[in-house]
């Protein structure tokens, strides 16, 4: 498996409340991405990093802040946390290299706004 | 832009019956097609993929073919277990590094 891990595993915080996501990989992949995942609409990309300070966003990126200072860390921040927003967030991470593309997901935090 | 659509579930079948998930897809280019599988209070893994068209990915009994006349990458097995009860998405990577996931498909396997 893929060495990926997500902290908190949960979380139940209130509207209006900052709250960090943490992913963090020991596979030195050069990509890392954040996604959402709600019932009736799969996995959507919020935003996805290629490098070391570089980041863009993805479809549901309102709301959302990333920042990636080191290869192995990547932060999600909900500024200001709204009810829209509970939902189970997955990283997931790939290389460059071939044999490395295909995306590896981590374990997912449950993230839930009152 | 890409989109992936997928049969919608839930899907439930006896244990030893074949199963077929629907896919097909909308993408510019040539994508890659991916299937990817979540178990209860997991992540999701990858269960199998093809990168060209005719390619058949295949892991743990599934299989999928790369059909580029029909757009679609169906997931099929011969012989369901119980432990294959799990929610299984279709995905695309058309160009660049980002996925395009369908909705899922939640399939219930009875003993």
């Amino acid at each position: 498996d893929a060495g990926i891990t997500q902290s908190p595993r949960h979380k139940v915080t209130e509207t209006g409340t900052p709250v960090t996501l943490r992913c963090h990989q020991t596979e030195n992949h050069r990509y890392m991405y954040w996604y959402r995942q709600d019932p009736g609409h799969g996995l959507r990309l919020i935003h996805y990093s290629y490098g070391v300070k570089d980041t863009d966003k993805g479809e549901v990126s309102d709301g959302y802040s990333v920042s990636r200072s080191k290869t192995e860390d990547f932060l999600l921040t909900l500024e200001s946390a709204t009810s829209s927003q509970t939902s189970v967030y997955f990283c997931a991470i790939s290389g460059d290299r071939p044999g490395t593309d295909t995306q590896y997901f981590g374990p997912g935090t449950r993230l839930t706004v009152l | 832009g890409d989109s992936v659509t997928q049969m919608e579930g839930p899907v439930t079948l006896s244990e030893e019956a074949f199963l077929t998930i629907n896919c097909t897809y909308t993408a510019t280019g040539y994508p890659s097609l991916f299937w990817y599988v979540q178990y209860p209070g997991e992540g999701l893994q990858l269960l199998l993929k093809a990168t060209k068209a005719d390619d058949k990915g295949s892991n743990k009994g599934f299989e999928a073919t790369y059909r580029k006349e029909t757009t679609s990458f169906h997931l099929e097995k011969g012989s369901v277990q119980v432990s294959d009860s799990a929610v299984y998405f279709c995905a695309l990577r058309s160009g660049n590094e980002k996925l395009t996931f369908g909705t899922g498909t939640r399939l219930t396997i009875i003993p």
